[in-house]
C-alpha cells in the first residue's frame, strides 16, 4: 500500500463548478501538507500549504486537512478552463527531508 | 523573484554514457530534493541534501549519485544509462521560515532526459 493515495481521474467538470480533490495517507507522523498544481511539461508548482490539521483558503482555493481521518482536501471554486491541470498532494513529516507524493489527479475544467 | 534552474531542460544521451544534470536552488534555500517522474506517474522523491550533507535517501539507483556544493547547487550524476532511466529530473529547494524549518518545495522546471 503507497503512503499517499490519490484518485488519478480524470475529473471533468464544467466551467464555474466547485472541484473537489482528495487524497488520503497512512503516515500518522505527517506533519505538513502541500498541494501541487502541474501543466503538461512544466515542473510542479506550489499552490497550497498547510502545517498539521485545519483549513486554509487562498483566493478560489481551500486546503483542508483531517487529521484524524487521515485526509486532505482542495477545493476550487468557480473553476476556470485554466486551471486544467494535475493536481498532486503531497506531505512530510517533521523533519522535511522527504516529500511523497500522490499519483496526482487530472483536471479537466471545459469552457 | 528568482526560482530553481535546472540545467540543462533537455538531454539525450545513448546507453551506457553518463550524464550530469545541474541544480541552483532558491537563494537562501539550504535544501535540494531531486525527484525523477517517468511518462504518466508523480515525481518519485531520490535524494536530498541539507547544507551539503545528504538528508534522506529515496529510490535512487546505485549508478546515480548526487552531491550538494558550498554555493548550495547540486548535481546529479547517472552512469551506465539506460533506456529506463528516460524521464523528467526534477529539482526543488526550499529554506528556513522564521519560526524554523518551512518544508514546503519549490521545483525547477525540470530537465528531460532521454535515452536511446
Amino acid at each position: 500500500q503507497k503512503e499517499v493515495e490519490q484518485d488519478p481521474g480524470p475529473l471533468s467538470v464544467p466551467e464555474g463548478a466547485i472541484v473537489s480533490l482528495n487524497c488520503t495517507y497512512s503516515n500518522s507522523a505527517f506533519q505538513y501538507f502541500m498541494w501541487y498544481r502541474q501543466y503538461s511539461r512544466k515542473g510542479p508548482e506550489l499552490l497550497m500549504y498547510t502545517y498539521s490539521s485545519g483549513n486554509k483558503e487562498d483566493g478560489r482555493f481551500t486546503a483542508q486537512v483531517d487529521k484524524s481521518s487521515k485526509y486532505i482536501s482542495l477545493f476550487i471554486r468557480d473553476s476556470q478552463p485554466s486551471d486544467s491541470a494535475t493536481y498532486l498532494c503531497a506531505m512530510s513529516d517533521t523533519g522535511g527531508f522527504k516529500t511523497i507524493f500522490g499519483a496526482g489527479t487530472r483536471l479537466f475544467v471545459k469552457a | 523573484a528568482a526560482g530553481v534552474i535546472q540545467s540543462p531542460r533537455h538531454l539525450i544521451k545513448e546507453k551506457r554514457e553518463t550524464a550530469t544534470l545541474k541544480c541552483y536552488p532558491i537563494p537562501r534555500h539550504d535544501t535540494v530534493y531531486w525527484y525523477q517522474q517517468g511518462p504518466g506517474q508523480d515525481p518519485q522523491f531520490l535524494i536530498s541534501f541539507y547544507e551539503k550533507m545528504q538528508s534522506d535517501k529515496g529510490s535512487i539507483p546505485d549508478r546515480f549519485s548526487a552531491q550538494q556544493f558550498s554555493d548550495y547547487h547540486s548535481e546529479l550524476n547517472m552512469s551506465s544509462l539506460e533506456l529506463g532511466d528516460s524521464a523528467l529530473y526534477f529539482c526543488a529547494s526550499s529554506g528556513k521560515g522564521r519560526t524554523g524549518r518551512d518544508t514546503e518545495a519549490f521545483f525547477g522546471q525540470g530537465t528531460r532526459l532521454t535515452v536511446v
